[in-house]
Formats: C-alpha cells, structure tokens, sequence
C-alpha cells in the first residue's frame, strides 16, 4: 500500500529564508513521488516528479526536492523564498505497480512567507 | 501543452437542480480524473476513465454520474446534490492508466467551484 505523510501542516519563512517542506513516503514498489503546487482558487500544478533516474530532481520556479531511499523521503527545498511561494502544497505517490496510476495524496503544507 | 480546461469556473445550483460539469484535453492522454476538494484538504479520487471506459469508481453516490464521450472530453453530472457536495471539483489527465509499472504525471485543470444550496 502506498501513502505519504507531510509533517507540518502550516509552514512560515521569511522572505529570503529557506524553504524545506517534507513528505515521507510509504511504498512496497520502488516509488513514482510528485510534489504539486495549489495557488488559491485554481487546479495542481506540477512543481517536479521523481522517476528514479536521479536523486537530485530540480523542478520549477526554482524548488528541487532529494529522494533519500534510506530515509523514504522527498523534502521539497527552495534556497530563498519569494512572496509569490506562497500557496499549498501536495506530495504525491503513485500506485504504479500495476494496478493502475492512482495517485496517493499527502495533507498538504500551506506555506506563509513574511515580508 | 499541458492544458487541461474545465467549464464552468463556478456553479451555483439548488438541490433538486441537475447541471454537468465539462473537462477537455487535447495532449492525447487516455486516462481522465474526477477529483473532489474540500478547503485544505487534498484531492479526494472519484472515478478514473481509461480509454473512455470507466475504470475506477471509488463508491460515489449515483447523484454523480461520469460521461466519457471521447478520448478528449469527460463530463460530470450533477442531480439532487446535497449541501456537503460544494467543493472544488478538479479533473485530470494522464497519458495512460495502466502502464506496466510506470508512473505518467498527472494534468490538473483549474477545477469548478461548486456551491449546493
């Protein structure tokens, strides 16, 4: 069975600070892990996905997240955050082994970013 | 492009009311998603459509009633909602639902507010 468990429903940084969101992911197949975006009012956007071709995935607007087996993480990172970061977001894993691509959704994390 | 469109942007309707709620693609995907959201909470699955054939039902009332006409258009139908129905309703697409083991990204669109009253 897959699921995922974002710690820290509510994250605050300074602008300019470093952002670290963190999603631990449960999986008996090597997994498919997404981490989306949700601005107020609209649909998920895709910020990056891991597919097990690197560890390291750089996505957009300037977040990467690390997958570390040992750990069964994905932390989402950003080096300095702007006022626009600030939104929910989603780590996702997928039901890839072979009974279809459901994907399993953390809580969220709404992030605040302080002026 | 990865657009997924949904029409209308918001709905308004009374609970004998019956309404649809339209969700497009054009990236040639086969596999299509209704998701329900509520404030601050994840997606919540519905039905997944792989080549317009109903795949997953995930045991939602029959007052929600999926059409999939073609590979590129996926409809909702909405009669006799209940007020705990209003929420955030997001559709999305994938280039294939059964893979063999891969994992294709999902494409959300920007969802149909929809308020029961």
């Amino acid at each position: 069975a897959q699921s995922v468990t974002q710690l820290g429903s509510h994250v605050s940084v300074s602008e300019g600070a470093l952002v670290l969101l963190r999603c631990n992911y449960s999986s008996s197949v090597p997994p498919y892990l997404f981490w989306y975006v949700q601005y107020p009012n609209q649909g998920l956007q895709l910020l990056l996905k891991y597919t097990s071709a690197a560890t390291l995935v750089k996505g957009i607007n300037g977040f990467e997240a690390e997958f570390k087996k040992s750990e069964t993480s994905f932390h989402l990172t950003k080096p300095s955050a702007h006022m626009s970061d600030a939104a929910e977001y989603f780590c996702a894993v997928s039901d890839s082994g072979g009974t279809g691509n459901q994907f399993y959704f953390g809580t969220g994390t709404s992030l605040t970013v302080i002026p | 492009d990865t657009e997924v469109t949904q029409t209308p942007k918001h709905l308004v309707m009374g609970m004998t009311n019956k309404k649809s709620l339209k969700c497009e693609q054009h990236m040639g995907h086969r596999a299509m998603y209704w998701y329900k959201q509520k404030a601050k909470k994840p997606p919540e699955l519905m039905f997944v459509y792989s080549y317009e054939k109903l795949s997953i039902n995930e045991s939602v009332p029959s007052r929600f009633s999926p059409e999939c006409p073609n590979s590129s258009l996926l409809n909702l139908h909405l009669h006799a909602l209940q007020p705990e129905d209003s929420a955030l309703y997001l559709c999305a697409s994938s280039l294939t639902y059964l893979s063999g083991g891969i994992a294709d990204t999902q494409y959300f669109g920007p969802g149909t507010r929809l308020t029961v009253l």
